[in-house]
């Protein structure tokens, strides 16, 4: 059973847009929230993460917006440019204690010139 | 400097062959994890562990079997492997306590036939 749902599958802009992915959680035991980025051939790296204490964070051209009540964050690329084309990844942990995340499905971006 | 190695790259097996993942980390890293990547399923945690010589279940442990003999390594095996763990497996670490970031390699892609 997925624990977080992420959207949409696949997403394409063209340079200057705004893609959004948007993510969806059901236990609200949850307390961290990372965004991974994903390209061909490399492993997944952080990008930016936020606590569900805080309603939005800015990393550069990265946002993450949060909403507790609705148990539902998504991520903002703004100016998104062509070498911000990969997989992005939303997850969530369950536990301090061990780390352990609960992975999106992934969302595929590509930015056109 | 290389952060998290994972050996092989590439491998294909035959149904019923056996294997052996490793993972290496020189961070000093006590947390480790072992992922499948699947398109449209994210990636999905296999076994972890929070320490050497300690190991525990993920979310989809069947047909894997796990060992962390000394803290820098990770070992995940494929006891009689079967098309169905046709997969790119990806491995992290994670430096205990916080909201540390999980590291990852760069992924071993495996084929079943």
């Amino acid at each position: 059973q997925q624990q977080v749902k992420q959207s949409p599958q696949s997403l394409i802009v063209q340079k200057g847009g705004i893609p959004i992915i948007n993510c969806a959680y059901e236990n609200t035991a949850f307390d961290y929230f990372p965004w991974y980025q994903q390209f061909p051939g490399k492993g997944p790296a952080l990008l930016i993460a936020i606590r569900p204490d805080v309603s939005e964070k800015k990393e550069g051209r990265f946002t993450i917006s949060f909403n507790k009540s609705a148990k539902q964050f998504s991520l903002h690329i703004m100016d998104s440019q062509p070498g911000d084309s990969a997989t992005y990844f939303c997850a969530a942990r369950g536990s301090s204690n061990t780390g352990k995340l609960i992975f999106g499905q992934g969302t595929t971006l590509q930015v056109k010139p | 400097n290389a952060g998290v190695t994972q050996t092989p790259k590439f491998r294909v097996l035959k149904t019923g062959q056996s294997m052996t993942l490793l993972c290496a980390q020189d961070m000093n890293h006590e947390y480790m994890y072992w992922y499948r990547q699947d398109p449209g399923m994210g990636l999905r945690l296999i076994h972890y562990s929070v320490g050497e010589g300690t190991t525990a279940k993920g979310e989809v442990p069947d047909g894997y079997n796990v060992s962390r003999l000394k803290k820098q390594n990770f070992l995940l095996g494929l006891e009689s492997a079967a098309p169905s763990q046709t997969s790119v497996y990806f491995c992290a670490s994670k430096a205990a306590g916080g909201n540390q970031p999980q590291h990852f390699g760069d992924g071993t892609r495996l084929s079943i036939l």
